[in-house]
């Protein structure tokens, strides 16, 4: 069954430097989402785009965030200037959107660490 | 806005007895309803979903139905195994502006015991 990959699994930055998270979503998909999840707290929507721009974001999702689909196969998610408090577990998701009950399907996350 | 309330967790229960974890909502519309399991360690895997009012999503003896009279979405299980223990998450999903709304719950931590 096609899934969505996330990497790196686990990526740990100091604080202020710029990171990049990576997705490849199911292939035949239109519609990717970011959410994260802080350690033990609930899952919270970032962002959602379709047909190569942002459909909607989150009040988390400031400037310090962007997504980018840079080729037809890759979706991610930069954070410019990262902080102690964006440290989480950063899912990706991906829906066909055939129909208004097209499940997301998610990705491992990629954990990451700001110190 | 959209919202999900699930009860607090964890929940704790010895292996074979029987699970409710309560999931009810606030949504304009007609939205669909879904619960997803995150596994320790990995992400969020659809467990089972409901596209209309009545309709029961069942999926590994997990069932849930979709009471739009309460606006209520209560996952059950009759016989809860070691393996079921997992962080479960209730989500409503609309279409809103041309594109899918996908809302959570916080999420209800089960564990089960031998």
């Amino acid at each position: 069954e096609p899934e969505v990959t996330q990497t790196p699994s686990h990526q740990v930055t100091q604080m202020g430097q710029e990171v990049i998270l990576r997705c490849v979503p199911i292939s035949n998909h239109l519609y990717f989402y970011w959410y994260r999840q802080i350690l033990g707290q609930k899952v919270e929507f970032l962002v959602s785009f379709y047909n190569n721009e942002i459909s909607e974001k989150s009040e988390i999702f400031d400037d310090q965030f962007s997504v980018e689909r840079p080729d037809g196969s890759n979706f991610t998610l930069k954070i410019r200037s990262t902080k102690l408090e964006d440290s989480a577990m950063y899912f990706c998701a991906s829906s066909s959107g055939e129909t208004y009950n097209s499940p997301l399907h998610f990705g491992n996350g990629t954990r990451l660490t700001v110190t | 806005g959209d919202s999900v309330t699930q009860m607090e967790g964890p929940v704790t229960l010895s292996e074979e007895a029987f699970l409710t974890i309560n999931c009810t909502y606030t949504a304009t519309g007609y939205p669909s309803l879904f619960w997803y399991v995150q596994y320790p360690g990995e992400g969020l895997q659809l467990l089972l979903k409901a596209t209309k009012a009545d309709d029961k999503g069942s999926n590994k003896g997990f069932e849930a139905t979709y009471r739009k009279e309460t606006t209520s979405f209560h996952l059950e299980k009759g016989s809860v195994q070691v393996s079921d223990s997992a962080v479960y998450f209730c989500a409503l999903s609309r279409f809103s502006g041309g594109y899918q709304k996908v809302t959570f719950g916080t999420g209800t931590k089960l564990q089960v015991i031998p």
